[in-house]
């Protein structure tokens, strides 16, 4: 158990519907994180979100939407998404800018897109 | 721009042999190194963290090591078992930044 949770763990959708990933960490971190992982590519990052506030945005499709309401929750909501968008979707978090900073992952969301 | 690479990608041994992973970063500017493990469709879990002072940490069988200078760090993995098969990722972080490696596949055969 590394302390960060998320839900759920398989989600499968059609292009045309709407659904929430979510995720939260009980560490007391001040940042957190969405990745992407598709089959034979690197871990992408997508969003940061410090202190409750979007820092980073890697030029992420609009169909992806994040929400960050307080430090220890992480949502992404994601809405007419494409088959290429499947893709096994991990959440992070960690104390930002500490010397000692150490990412902690959730078990992730495998995500079907048909 | 920080790059991370890991090489092999893929390393198949037998039970019982130690083994090496590599990992190298281009730009020497990192608070620390973190090595993780992921099994199939899972999250990554983390193994060793190395601040950029330190040269090496360990845990149980696994050894991490440190050269800044050189931009290269491994993960030794003494006496492989066929339950360290996965894939073992390498990630250094700068400012709250993290750039991780493609991965090295590791499989150890009974």
């Amino acid at each position: 158990e590394t302390g960060v949770t998320q839900t759920p763990r398989h989600l499968v959708m059609g292009m045309t519907n709407k659904k929430s990933l979510k995720c939260e960490q009980h560490l007391g971190h001040n940042a957190m994180y969405w990745y992407k992982q598709s089959a034979k590519k690197p871990l992408e990052l997508m969003f940061v979100y410090s202190l409750e506030e979007r820092v980073e945005n890697n030029s992420v499709p609009s169909r992806f939407s994040p929400e960050c309401p307080n430090s220890s929750h992480l949502f992404l909501h994601l809405h007419t998404l494409q088959p290429e968008d499947s893709a096994l979707y991990l959440c992070a978090s960690s104390l930002r800018d500490s010397r000692n900073e150490k990412l902690f992952f959730g078990s992730g969301t495998q995500l079907s897109v048909l | 721009k920080q790059e991370v690479t890991q090489i092999p990608a893929a390393l198949s041994v037998p039970e019982g042999e130690n083994l090496v992973l590599n990992c190298s970063f281009t730009d020497s500017a990192i608070y620390n190194l973190q090595w993780f493990r992921q099994d199939p469709g899972k999250g990554l879990t983390s193994l060793l963290l190395i601040q950029s002072s330190q040269r090496e940490q360990t845990s149980g069988r696994l050894n991490a090591s440190l050269d800044k200078s050189s931009g290269r760090s491994t993960l030794y993995i003494a006496a492989s078992q066929p339950g360290d098969s996965a894939t073992y990722l390498c990630a250094v972080v700068y400012a709250g930044k993290s750039t991780f490696g493609d991965g090295t596949t590791l499989t150890v055969k009974p």
